[in-house]
């Protein structure tokens, strides 16, 4: 059983298209992310909820916007996609406690962008 | 603004050896530091977790440290397997943000 899915996990589209990924995790915690994994395998946060309330919104264009319908779920809308948005982006989660929180991955979604 | 730094960036070693894998950071206000595998092509899976106010975990062949202090922790693996193949990422928690390193490729021959 999955804790952390995301889908598709490959996604292969054309400049200006806009794109969607889906995230759910049944750990039960209470706060979810997006990476993003360039070519280089740098991960950099992008987004964090935390139960369903936007806690870290680091500098990302405004064509990405995430949406949390409840604490287990977290989806990325990516708007008029470019060239520089392909990378793997992968989905996180981890409970509430700081001190023991440790931080679970889904398989990530490959975004080819053309 | 907390840094990690991980080195080597690879490290090819044959089967049998005992290595160690290093990650910095330079904030020493973290609540815990966690170390994981990542697969090629695959998400990144969980190796060990290591509490701000414990030194050491360990888990099988790993063991990880913890100086907060210094800002640095090892990765430890020991009788290394070609099966260890892997790129290893270690990332520190705080102030709401898990900062990961860029990760050591581990090439483990034969």
């Amino acid at each position: 059983d999955t804790a952390v899915s995301q889908t598709p996990k490959y996604l292969v589209t054309q400049m200006g298209n806009d794109k969607s990924i889906k995230c759910e995790q049944n750990l039960g915690h209470d706060t979810m992310y997006w990476y993003k994994q360039d070519s280089k395998k740098f991960l950099k946060i992008m987004f964090s909820y935390n139960n369903k309330e936007l806690i870290i919104n680091e500098t990302v264009p405004n064509r990405f916007s995430p949406k949390s319908p409840d604490k287990a779920h977290l989806n990325l809308h990516i708007n008029s996609l470019e060239l520089g948005d392909s990378a793997v982006y992968f989905c996180a989660s981890s409970p509430r406690d700081r001190v023991t929180g440790e931080l679970f991955f889904g398989e990530g979604s490959r975004l080819t962008v053309l | 603004k907390q840094e990690v730094t991980q080195i080597p960036a690879a490290l090819s070693v044959p089967e049998g050896e005992n290595l160690v894998l290093n990650c910095s950071f330079t904030d020493s206000a973290i609540y815990n530091l966690q170390w994981f595998r990542q697969d090629h092509g695959k998400g990144l899976t969980s190796l060990l977790l290591i509490q701000s106010s414990q030194r050491e975990q360990t888990s099988g062949r790993l063991n990880a440290s913890l100086d907060k202090s210094s800002g640095r922790s090892t990765l430890y693996i020991a009788a290394s397997q070609p099966g260890d193949s892997a790129t290893y990422l270690c990332a520190v928690y705080n102030f709401n943000k898990f900062y990961f390193g860029s990760g050591t490729k581990l090439n483990v021959k034969p």
